[in-house]
């Protein structure tokens, strides 16, 4: 099974900082790699698909890039609402893998 | 609107089974690949089975696979997680997911199983 790392596990930030969330692949994956934000008693949801396409009616403060093994979601100006969980999936197996998540927590 | 509504949870005693169903509306269920995703309390997301359009095919993670069944019935817009023998690890919060464009799109509200003596 392809193994999904993320760095940090958890970090603490300022509004309007900029964040950046690192994942990385034990194999190439090329741009099979999805972002979530999952805030407490909240079901995730979807941020960024393919590495880097923004799902619809997320804000333009998110954007992803990568490919191969090394990902990474950045938060351009940090926000509120944007306190919370982040994790990457990836679908380039049949076995659609989760990071272990990210926590964003108010410095 | 697109709506996920899991049900079937509860407690259930190690070695025993339970059936989870989630209930869609708001889109063409049979279209779509669906998923079951599960996340233990305070700890982070796991992906546990996903389902082709027809249910002619299914994955499953390795620490489910022989003990949980996933199906859908198109015609009832409903997915399904049969759970036999359980865990006391099986413990967590069970989410159904539709999946578009290789991501998953929309989610349902989770549903509770408990695995306890």
């Amino acid at each position: 099974d392809i193994q999904l790392t993320q760095s940090p596990s958890s970090l603490s930030a300022s509004v309007g900082d900029r964040v950046t969330i690192t994942c990385r692949a034990s194999q190439s994956i090329s741009t099979y790699i999805n972002w979530y934000q999952q805030k407490p008693g909240k079901a995730p949801k979807l941020l960024i698909y393919s590495a880097s396409s923004l799902q619809s009616g997320v804000p333009s403060r998110f954007s992803g890039s990568g490919s191969g093994t090394d990902f990474t979601l950045t938060i351009r100006s940090l926000q509120f609402e944007d306190f919370a969980s982040y994790y990457c999936q990836q679908t380039y197996s049949a076995s659609r893998t989760f990071g272990p998540g990210t926590r964003v927590d108010i410095k | 609107e697109v709506q996920l509504v899991e049900s079937g949870g509860g407690l259930a005693q190690p070695g025993g089974s339970l059936r989870l169903s989630c209930a869609v509306s708001g889109f063409t269920f049979g279209s779509y690949w669906m998923h079951w995703v599960r996340q233990a309390p305070g700890k982070g997301l796991v992906w546990v089975s996903r389902i082709d359009l027809d249910g002619s095919s299914t994955t499953y993670a390795d620490s489910v696979k022989g003990r949980f069944t996933i199906s859908r019935d198109n015609a009832k817009n409903t997915l399904y997680l049969q759970m036999n023998s359980l865990r006391v690890e099986d413990t967590a919060f069970y989410y159904c997911a539709r999946e578009a464009r290789l991501a998953l799109d929309y989610w349902g509200q989770g549903t509770l199983v408990t695995v306890s003596s």
